[in-house]
């Protein structure tokens, strides 16, 4: 089945530091991208939706300078947390779709930790 | 109120038990998604579908669209299957997400 690679699986870094995860679709063209957030047993919160070669479609009370999102090509999307705080920690969660009809396949995941 | 509702919020069952997992929605969906989250958070695509019914091993997924609700069966329980289950209802990119349902198998 469709794969996708979310790296890396734990950050832990200062406050301050910026930190990027990667999403990568191995085996299929991922038009369409999803980064959510998940607060502890709690359900996903999508946070923002790429289009590859388009600017990124934010939910509401998403800050877009904080969490910049690139979907430069088919198989990868990168979300940079800029200048994180601890507040800032939390699961984030990318998936990926080609088709609109079809399912989205969702990555394994980054823990983020702030200090 | 959330636009997805889920129940029950936790369930323990023994090994070997029938579980019913039950989605209900109030907003205008294309598709219906069931999610497997394991413990450690990755997260599977178990199911999507508009209408009727869907069957993979011992999982079993259905949807009323005129009762908007969908029901997630597992037969034959395994403690494997321990994980919280997520509905989720979308149309287009806008995606409604229920809380979960966390199962827990017992040997």
């Amino acid at each position: 089945g469709a794969v996708v690679s979310q790296h890396p699986s734990r950050v832990i870094c200062k406050s301050g530091t910026s930190v990027k995860i990667e999403c990568r679709s191995l085996d299929f063209q991922a038009t369409t991208m999803f980064w959510y957030r998940q607060f502890p047993k709690q359900s996903l919160m999508l946070m923002a939706t790429s289009n590859e070669g388009s600017k990124a479609t934010y939910e509401q009370g998403v800050e877009k300078d904080k969490f910049l999102i690139n979907h430069a090509s088919l198989t990868l999307s990168t979300l940079t947390v800029t200048s994180a705080h601890p507040e800032d920690s939390s699961f984030y969660i990318c998936s990926a779709r080609g088709d609109p009809n079809e399912p989205q396949h969702f990555g394994d995941g980054t823990r983020l930790s702030i200090l | 109120k959330n636009e997805v509702e889920q129940s029950p919020q936790n369930l323990t069952a023994q090994e070997g038990e029938f579980i019913t997992i039950n989605c209900s929605y109030s907003v205008g969906i294309s598709a219906l998604h069931w999610l497997q989250q394991h413990p450690g958070g990755g997260i599977v695509s178990l199911f999507m579908l508009s209408s009727g019914k869907k069957k993979h091993g011992r999982l079993i997924a259905t949807i009323n669209i005129q009762e908007k609700h969908s029901s997630l069966h597992i037969t034959a329980s395994h403690p494997r299957d321990s994980a919280v289950y997520i509905c989720a209802g979308n149309t287009g990119n806008q995606f409604y997400f229920g809380t979960g349902t966390s199962l827990t198998v017992i040997p």
